[in-house]
């Protein structure tokens, strides 16, 4: 299993620019999400998904689109992206909800000029 | 607003030397768990907690879960510099909602 991956691993925009952010897993996990690290601030969830076709807004959505057409992708698109957004971006897949293991992938470090 | 707030934020330690690291929050979570996070990469799962009280061990590594389910503590004994890296705390539920983490340095 590869697990969860992410492409890219880094990647530079210009503002006003739109991006995918693509991640896929091989788990048949149900859950998964995406989330953005900040210095100093953690990890906060921007979207996440139960399942294929439900997705839901986390702490920090705004500027973020997502779709879950399949189990195993779940794409994060920027509409057209801001300095602000300048950050790591982290993909997540878990089994169920609560108590279950978290999978992340590599990241993407994503800089916005 | 962050949930979940750890301390210290940073922590510089020699090898051999013991440390605690704290998770605090006002709000209940139904599980509790601490991540580990290497530079370039994803955060990894060390444990999950999910009763009130319950402590975890994991080698070196001490994890409790508060009376309330509001707080945790890690404590690692005998610190190596295997253990340098980011430690995380998540609360869980429906969605997670991470701490500002832990730097952790253990300078041979």
């Amino acid at each position: 299993n590869a697990g969860v991956t992410q492409t890219p691993k880094f990647q530079v925009l210009k503002t006003g620019q739109s991006m995918t952010l693509q991640c896929a897993q091989d788990m048949n996990h149900e859950y998964m999400s995406w989330y953005r690290q900040d210095p100093g601030m953690g990890l906060r969830l921007i979207h996440y998904s139960v399942g294929a076709g439900i997705t839901d807004q986390g702490e920090v959505p705004n500027g973020y689109n997502v779709s879950r057409s399949t189990t195993e992708d779940f794409p994060l698109r920027l509409l057209s992206a801001a300095p602000s957004q300048t950050s790591v971006y982290f993909c997540a897949s878990t089994a169920g909800e609560g108590t279950d293991t978290q999978y992340f992938g590599p990241g993407t470090r994503l800089t916005v000029l | 607003t962050q949930l979940l707030e750890q301390s210290p934020q940073f922590l510089s330690i020699q090898e051999g030397e013991n440390l605690t690291v704290y998770c605090n929050s006002s709000s209940v979570f139904s599980s509790l768990q601490w991540y580990r996070q290497e530079p370039g990469e994803g955060p990894v799962l060390l444990v999950t907690v999910v009763t009130g009280g319950e402590v975890k061990k994991l080698k070196r590594l001490t994890f409790q879960f508060g009376d309330a389910r509001k707080d945790s503590s890690l404590h690692i004994t005998a610190a190596q510099p295997g253990d340098t890296g980011l430690y995380l705390c998540a609360g869980g539920g429906n969605q997670f909602y991470f701490g500002t983490g832990t730097s952790l340095t253990v300078i041979p």
